[in-house]
């Protein structure tokens, strides 16, 4: 158990709809990333937070958005799916930006 | 940009059998190198890492050996198990200035043993 809590853990849902993927990192981590893990695009960085700051951008679409709350867990709010958005979401934390990562078990979604 | 490229699966071999997947770098500065573990329907997992040239990363009886002159960082083991079939991923992860410090990943290379 590496200490990072992602729920849920499936989801289905259809396609022009939105959802929200929550991520509770480590105790006391103050960075968060977000990953998406798709069979063609394989593991692709999408944003990164540091203590409820956004601290940089990957390859994340304009219609995906996240936010670190001052309890320092995340959300990542996924809108107006599309097929493609099928995929595996893993969150990440780190105590400072540039520490080892540990990563949640992640949120499969799916688009139908 | 940097990037990392690891030898394609699927990759099967027999219990005992020695292993080693290959992984390549291109990367500016001392990048940090890894291999991470995907077990089935589970999340990652660090498998090892080594932070500068040189540096030999070792767990579980994989390892792992920075190589700067070759930009690699090739994952072995001298006798895999059933129990090791997962997908491995190679990454870096750097951290000099302007970069954005998040891991880059290979596209994985799943291996399965056979009994």
């Amino acid at each position: 158990d590496s200490g990072v809590t992602q729920t849920p853990k499936h989801l289905i849902t259809a396609t022009g709809q939105r959802v929200t993927l929550r991520c509770s990192p480590r105790s006391g981590d103050l960075s968060v990333y977000w990953y998406q893990q798709s069979l063609d695009q394989g593991l692709q960085f999408l944003i990164q937070y540091y203590n409820g700051e956004e601290r940089a951008k990957g390859n994340i679409l304009e219609r995906f958005s996240a936010q670190q709350f001052p309890d320092l867990h995340s959300e990542l709010n996924l809108s107006s799916l599309e097929l493609g958005d099928s995929a595996l979401y893993f969150c990440a934390s780190s105590a400072r930006a540039e520490a080892e990562a540990f990563f949640g078990q992640g949120t499969r979604l799916t688009v139908v | 940009g940097d990037s990392v490229t690891q030898m394609e699966g699927p990759v099967t071999l027999s219990e005992e059998a020695f292993l080693t997947i290959n992984c390549t770098y291109t990367a500016t500065g001392y990048p940090s190198l890894f291999w991470y573990v995907q077990y089935p329907g589970e999340g990652l997992q660090l498998l090892l890492k080594a932070t500068k040239a040189d540096d030999k990363g070792s767990n579980k009886g994989f390892e792992a050996t920075y190589r700067k002159e070759t930009t690699s960082f090739h994952l072995e083991k001298g006798s895999v198990q059933v129990s090791d079939s997962a997908v491995y991923f190679c990454a870096l992860q750097n951290f000099k200035r302007g970069s954005q410090g998040n891991l880059i990943f290979g596209k994985g290379t799943k291996l399965s043993v056979k009994p």
